[in-house]
Parts: structure tokens; sequence; C-alpha cells
């Protein structure tokens, strides 16, 4: 069974500051993507980046990177140069490649908050 | 390029009523699944569709159902409805094809927040 664990459900960073988002991970499967999803107090979740299993690079999508260590099982986000607006929700969630299902397993999510 | 749109945003029901939320996926994608997002259990899959056919189902009494339509359009319905179905419920949908062997990501909508009185 896949599995997602976010151990902080709560963080603060000051503005222009650099931030981790920790989310570490467990299946069995060979083949898997991980995705970053933030979601603002409006409810929508809006997908910020993605890392396949096989994927040598770490993914990077503007300030948004991701700190793949495929032996520690840990995929975290990291936001450059934080902004007032990236206050929200963030969900980390894996998904099984190759098989017949888009489902989503999602962690508990992690609450920052950007300070002036 | 329209978003998910999930009507309606807000919903207030009684206990042992029914509702049916619908959801709009973005035009092209075929894929689209729903999610229940609560405080205690956070987010929970519900079923994902493709092409009209149920392709997966999360764990939910029989009570939860849906369906999707030949324009990818699909609506889910509750019947008999609990206090703990309070929740928002969530629609995505996505490119992928049947099988999903590539990075095809999750597109949301904003949500249908079901209040049940």
């Amino acid at each position: 069974a896949q599995k997602i664990t976010q151990t902080q459900p709560g963080m603060f960073v000051q503005e222009k500051e650099a931030v981790t988002l920790d989310c570490t991970y467990d299946t069995s499967d060979q083949s898997y993507g991980l995705f970053w999803y933030k979601q603002p107090s409006s409810g929508e979740m809006i997908f910020l980046i993605y890392q396949g299993s096989y994927d040598e690079q770490n993914a990077t999508e503007g300030r948004y990177s991701l700190n793949f260590q495929k032996a520690r099982k840990s995929a975290n986000l990291v936001i450059s140069a934080s902004q007032l607006g990236d206050s929200a929700m963030y969900f980390c969630a894996m998904r099984k490649l190759g098989g017949a299902t888009n489902k989503l397993i999602f962690g508990t999510g992690t609450l920052l908050a950007v300070q002036p | 390029k329209a978003g998910v749109t999930q009507t309606p945003r807000y919903l207030i029901k009684t206990r042992g009523q029914q509702v049916t939320l619908s959801c709009s996926p973005i035009s092209g994608h075929r894929s689209v699944s729903w999610y229940q997002q609560t405080p205690g259990q956070g987010l929970q899959f519900l079923f994902e569709y493709f092409s009209e056919t149920q392709r997966n189902k999360g764990n939910f009494p029989g009570r939860f159902s849906g369906r999707q339509f030949s324009n990818s359009r699909s609506e889910m319905n509750v019947s008999t409805l609990e206090l703990g179905d309070s929740a928002l419920y969530l629609c995505a949908s996505s490119l992928s094809s049947v099988k999903s062997s590539y990075n095809s990501p999750l597109h949301f909508g904003n949500g249908t927040r079901l209040t049940v009185t």
C-alpha cells in the first residue's frame, strides 16, 4: 500500500526567504509519480510540481523545486523567495504509474504562513 | 482554456436527503475523479471515471455513487445524507489515457462545500 507522510502541520516563513516542506513516502511500486499541490483558503487544489521515480534530475518550476531523494523516500518541496500569496495548505501526493488509474494518495498537508 | 467547473459551490442539506454534485472537466480531458476532504480524514478518493466507465472506487458506502456522461461531464450523488458527509467535495480531471504511464497531473475544481444539518 502507498502512504504519504507530512510531519509538519504548520510552518512560518518570512517573506523573501526560502522554505522547505517535508514529504516522505512509502510504496512497493517501482514506477510512481510524486506531486505537490497548493490549496488556498478558497479550496481549489493547484498543481505545483511533479517528480517521476525514474527522473534523474530534481524537478523545478519557477520558484518551486523538488528535492527528491529516492533512497530515503523523500520528496521535499522547496519554495524560494516566499511571497505573501504563498500562504496556503500544501499537499504532497503520490500515484502509481503504468496502472489503470489516476488515483492519488495524499498526505495530511502542511499549513504555510508567510509573514511580512 | 476554462478550468474544472464544479457546481454548486455551496450546499446545505438536511439528514436523510440526497444531493447531486456536478463537475465539468477541462476540455479534452476524459478522466474525472472525485475526492472528499474533511478536517478529520483529510483527502480521500471517492471514484474515478474514464470514457463513461468507473475504473476505480474508494472505500465509501454505497450511498455514494457517480457517473460520467459522453461529454466527460460527471456527477456524484449522495443518498440518505448523514452529518458525517459534511465536507468539501473536489472534482479533478486529467488528460491521461487508459494506462497512466506518464505524468498527467490532476487539475482540480474549486470544490463543492456540502453542509449536512
